[in-house]
This record gives structure tokens, sequence and C-alpha cells, in this order.
């Protein structure tokens, strides 16, 4: 059974500082991962994919980073702003069987002017 | 890029009546859906996975009796609460699975049952 873990649970931050957002998981035997972003009372926003055979993607001020067989990924939010808070949720996938996203309970970002 | 819609986004209704959420893909056929619950500063809980023309698969302690999934099209998926009660008041998410095996999701719908 994958589980998904995610650290910090809160980050309350002053607007320009880089960030850094984990995301372990359990079963490393996965297809890829997303990141996603959700507003309060909002659906998902998918920020990013990666598949299991990359080890980073980037999206603007974004980037994630993954090591499968370390079970770990990574987000990377370059010089933060108000706009940025919002929670962050990771979702490996495994397909063949398994096939759905499990998440973790995500990281509350607040970044304040 | 691609785009996934439920309907409504809000509803309230009476204990003991059903209320049925739609989840569109737009712009992509999907044969599999899935869908979620969330309650307030939790993580989103898978309920199951839905699969066109086929019934849906549920997770562990999901009532599948009470929380009807129907999948008949390749672009609609739908969740039917039944007799509902105040404690499935919560906040419904699908979502679908796109070209490459990218998630999409939907905007979600709040249901209050009073």
């Amino acid at each position: 059974k994958q589980e998904v873990t995610q650290i910090p649970a809160a980050l309350s931050v002053p607007e320009g500082e880089n960030l850094v957002l984990n995301c372990s998981f359990t079963d490393s035997a996965i297809y890829n991962l997303q990141w996603f972003r959700q507003d309060p009372g909002k659906g998902l926003t998918s920020l990013l994919l990666i598949q299991s055979s990359q080890r980073e993607q980037t999206s603007g001020r974004l980037n994630a980073s993954l090591d499968k067989s370390s079970g770990r990924s990574t987000l990377y939010i370059a010089a933060s702003q108000p706009g940025d808070s919002a929670t962050y949720l990771c979702a490996p996938y495994r397909a063949g069987g398994y096939n759905k996203l499990i998440f973790g309970a995500g990281t509350r970002l607040a970044v304040h002017p | 890029g691609a785009v996934v819609s439920q309907h409504p986004s809000w509803v309230i209704c009476k204990s003991g009546t059903s209320v049925k959420i739609e989840c569109r893909s737009l712009d992509f056929q999907a044969t599999t859906m899935f869908w979620y619950r969330q309650f307030p500063k939790q993580s989103l809980m898978l309920m199951a996975t839905s699969n066109e023309g086929s019934k849906a698969t549920y997770e562990q302690g999901v009532e599948k009796d009470k929380f009807l999934i129907n999948h008949a099209s390749l672009t609609l998926s739908t969740l039917t609460v039944t007799s509902a009660h105040p404690e499935d008041s919560s906040f419904y998410i699908c979502s679908a699975r796109g070209l490459g095996n990218t998630i999409y999701f939907g905007e979600g719908s709040w249901l209050t049952v009073v």
C-alpha cells in the first residue's frame, strides 16, 4: 500500500524566499509523480509531472526533482510571492493494477508581503 | 490544456434525499475517472475508481450502495450520494486520466446535507 508523507505540514514565510517542500513515498515502483496546488475550497491544479525516468521538471519559478529509488520528490519554489499561498500536494502514480493517485496530507503554504 | 468540469459546484439537500454530481472531461476522452472526498483541512481520500462501461472499484470502507458511480460514456462519470445524511457533507472532487497518464481535476462540489 502506497503511503505518502509531506514535510513540512505548514510553512509561513515572507515574500521573496526560496522554498523547499518535501514528499516521500513508500512504494517506489511508480510511473510518474505529480505536484498539485489547491486553493481553499477549490479543486486541484496540476503544477508539474515528472516521469519515472526523469530526475526533474521545471516550470517558471517551480522546479520538482524526483529520486525514485529513495522514494522522494522535492518541490522548489523560487522567489515566493503572496499568490503562491495554497496547499501543495504530491501524488505518486503507479499504473498497471494499482492505477490510482494517492495523496499526501499536503503542505499549507502562506507567503506574506 | 485538458479540462474537467464538475457540476454542481454547490448543493444543499435535505437529509434522506439523494444528490447527483457530474464529472465531465471536456476536451478529451477518459476511460478512467476517480472520485475523492475531502474534509476541511484534510487531504483527499480516494473513494472509487470509475471505469467506462464497467463497475466502479471502491476503496475499502466506502459503501458502494451509498455512493453510486456510473461511467456511461468516455466523457461523463456521475456520483450519486443516496439517502444523504449530515455526515456526508463534504467536498467531492473528481479527476480524469488524460494523455500521458496526466491526471486532471475538476473544481470540486460542495455538498451540505441539512
